[in-house]
């Protein structure tokens, strides 16, 4: 089974513009979160989408928005970049219906990099 | 405030060695308590997950325990191998009405030399 994958791997971008970043979750599962993550903040929960729908949403700006399509792939969109943007962005899938048991798999992350 | 601090921020121990990590949490209402690893360059792997009434939960050579009055868990690695080397994560799941959120520690770097 495939594991989950993000694309782009890497990405650099200027302040002011805007980022899509996307993630396809493992075959059958329906959940997809975001985290961001710092050397000085570690890792951050951004949103969790299940069936098309946000789930749970972290401490964010509204700069950080993100969706999921009904094959359950999902993008994350930040606009307006600003430098403390700069972060390794991962993605996780479960399968959502597992309650607290839930396990997250975690695809390789996105690393953007704000000049 | 919900927290999740972890400690030490890092350890170096010899190949063979065994370590104890620890993480304690401020977190409520709590649902859940998992152990991640993440190798350098990598997405972290969950390690052991623990609900409330489990203390003690196993996954080959990692032990994770949890005392919910205290509020503290712990990661036992035994006879450590240079790849144990990576960042070990503790994160806590909270309850919410609409969904759930994590709360993470922010990890103990791990260094196994030979």
């Amino acid at each position: 089974k495939a594991g989950v994958t993000q694309t782009p791997r890497y990405l650099i971008k200027t302040r002011g513009q805007q980022v899509t970043l996307s993630c396809s979750p493992i075959s059958g599962h329906r959940s997809v979160s975001w985290y961001q993550q710092t050397p000085g903040q570690g890792l951050q929960f951004l949103f969790e989408y299940f069936s098309e729908t946000q789930r749970n949403k972290g401490n964010f700006p509204g700069r950080f928005s993100g969706r999921q399509f009904s094959n359950s792939r999902s993008e994350m969109n930040v606009s307006t970049l600003e430098l403390g943007d700069s972060a390794l962005y991962l993605c996780a899938s479960s399968s959502g219906t597992s309650g607290r048991s839930d396990t997250q798999y975690f695809g390789p992350g996105t690393r953007l990099t704000v000049l | 405030k919900n927290q999740v601090e972890q400690s030490p921020q890092s350890l170096i121990i010899l190949e063979g060695k065994n370590c104890t990590l620890q993480c304690n949490y401020t977190v409520s209402p709590f649902s859940n308590l998992r152990w991640y690893k993440q190798d350098t360059g990598r997405g972290p792997v969950s390690l052991t997950i623990m609900t409330f009434s489990e203390n003690t939960k196993s996954n080959g050579r990692y032990t994770a325990t949890l005392d919910a009055d205290t509020k503290q868990s712990s990661l036992h690695i035994t006879a450590s191998q240079l790849s144990d080397s990576a960042s070990y994560i503790c994160v806590v799941r909270l309850e919410k009405e609409a969904g759930t959120a994590l709360i993470f520690g922010k990890g103990t770097t791990l260094s196994v030399s030979s």
